[in-house]
Formats: structure tokens, C-alpha cells, sequence
């Protein structure tokens, strides 16, 4: 079975904190994902990888930047966290680069900015 | 620009009873995919179904299918002789291709499902 890791279920930092939401896979996919979840809003993409060192912008970048040093890992950066980033945080990964190819998720993380 | 779009916030069925929930996309591009996706009070995302846009026969799963209607741009999950364990969130969801490596995932707003008993 694919299994998705993410580092904490539940995070409360301070407004200015450095965040980092770390998350690993186990079933060697060049593909991984960050999404924010809002309630009413559905999932929103912030950044996804295609291979190590690779990263592109998904929807809602603003505030956030990522690092992808190994293949499994997959990191989500709140430089200086603000109480509009309050929210849940799933990580995602995928096999291949194909339509047909099923995201697989991790149970999130729920990040309290105070 | 592409888009996904599910009108119902929450619904209610009764336990045993068949479901539909609803969702309509948009875009231009002729190869797609759809997804469904379960989310439970735990917050894990389950994946549920899948349908690509030149498959010829509904998705099916189990009790979950697929009702896809191209020509309409929807794509409604039903559910079968729902169960107490279904109670959860549900998001629809398409991907889409970026400069020819796909996988990008857009979702909607998600539909919460609570089944009576």
C-alpha cells in the first residue's frame, strides 16, 4: 500500500514563526503534492514537484516556498507564518505525470497561527 | 479556465437507500480525468473512483459508480445501499496536464454526506 507521512497532525505556532511541514512517501513517485483545505473552498494547490530539486507554483504560492532535496521528501515552508495561514495542510503523491494516475494523500496536518 | 463545481453542500440519505452526489466540470481540454475522493472526520483523503474522458463505460467501484455524461460535463458519484460509515465529506475532482506532465489536481468545493440510520 502507498503511504503518505506527514509530520504532525496538529501544529500551533506564532505569527513571524519559520514553519515547516515535512512530508514522505515510501512508494518511490516522482510526483507530490501541497494543498491547503479551507472549509467551503475544497483543496487548493501551493506548490508541486515533478523530480528532486523540481517545483512549480500551484494556485495560492503567496507566502509559502518548498524544497524537494530527495525523492520522498517533500517540504512546505512558511517563511513567516501569519494567522491567515490557519488551516488544514495535506500533502499528496502520484506515480507518473499521466491523467490516469491517482493522487495519493496523507492524513494532513492542521496548523494554528496565533 | 478549467473548473470544478459541486452545488450541493450537505445532503442527507437514509441508511440502505441510494445516493447521488453532484458535480459539473469545465474545460477545453479533450483528455481528462475525474476523480472522486472521500474524506472522513479523521481528515485522511480516500481515494474512490476514477473516470478518463475516453473511457467508453461508466466508472465502478464496489458500491460507487460513476454517472458520466460527457456531452452535459458531469460527473455524479452514486453511492449503493449507503452505510452509516459513508457520513463523510466528498470532493470531485479533475486533473489536468501542465506543459505535458499532468497531474495537477483542481477539486470542488465538496459535498458532506451524513447517512441516517
Amino acid at each position: 500500500d502507498v503511504k503518505v507521512t506527514q509530520s504532525s497532525r496538529y501544529l500551533v505556532k506564532r505569527t513571524g514563526e519559520k514553519v515547516f511541514l515535512e512530508c514522505v512517501q515510501d512508494m518511490d513517485h516522482e510526483n507530490m503534492f501541497w494543498y491547503r483545505q479551507d472549509p467551503g473552498l475544497g483543496l487548493r494547490l501551493i506548490y508541486f514537484s515533478y523530480d528532486v530539486k523540481m517545483k512549480e507554483k500551484g494556485d495560492i504560492p503567496e507566502g509559502y516556498s518548498v524544497s524537494r532535496e530527495k525523492k520522498e521528501r517533500f517540504s512546505l515552508i512558511l517563511e513567516s507564518a501569519s494567522t491567515n495561514q490557519t488551516s488544514m495542510y495535506l500533502c499528496a503523491s502520484s506515480p507518473s505525470g499521466s491523467t490516469a494516475d491517482t493522487q495519493y494523500f496523507g492524513p494532513g496536518t492542521r496548523l494554528t497561527v496565533l | 479556465a478549467q473548473k470544478i463545481t459541486q452545488t450541493q453542500p450537505g445532503m442527507f440519505v437514509q441508511e440502505k437507500e441510494a445516493v447521488t452526489l453532484d458535480c459539473t466540470y469545465d474545460t477545453s481540454d479533450p483528455s481528462y480525468g475525474l476523480f472522486w475522493y472521500k474524506q472522513p472526520s479523521s481528515g485522511e483523503m480516500i481515494f474512490l473512483i476514477y473516470q478518463g474522458s475516453y473511457d467508453q463505460q461508466n466508472a465502478t467501484e464496489g458500491r460507487y459508480s460513476l454517472n458520466f455524461q460527457k456531452a452535459r460535463k458531469s460527473a455524479n458519484l452514486v453511492i449503493s445501499a449507503s452505510q452509516l460509515g459513508d457520513s463523510a465529506m466528498y470532493f470531485c475532482a479533475m486533473d489536468i496536464r501542465v506543459d505535458n506532465q499532468g497531474g495537477k489536481l483542481i477539486f470542488g468545493q465538496g459535498t458532506e454526506l451524513s447517512v441516517k440510520p
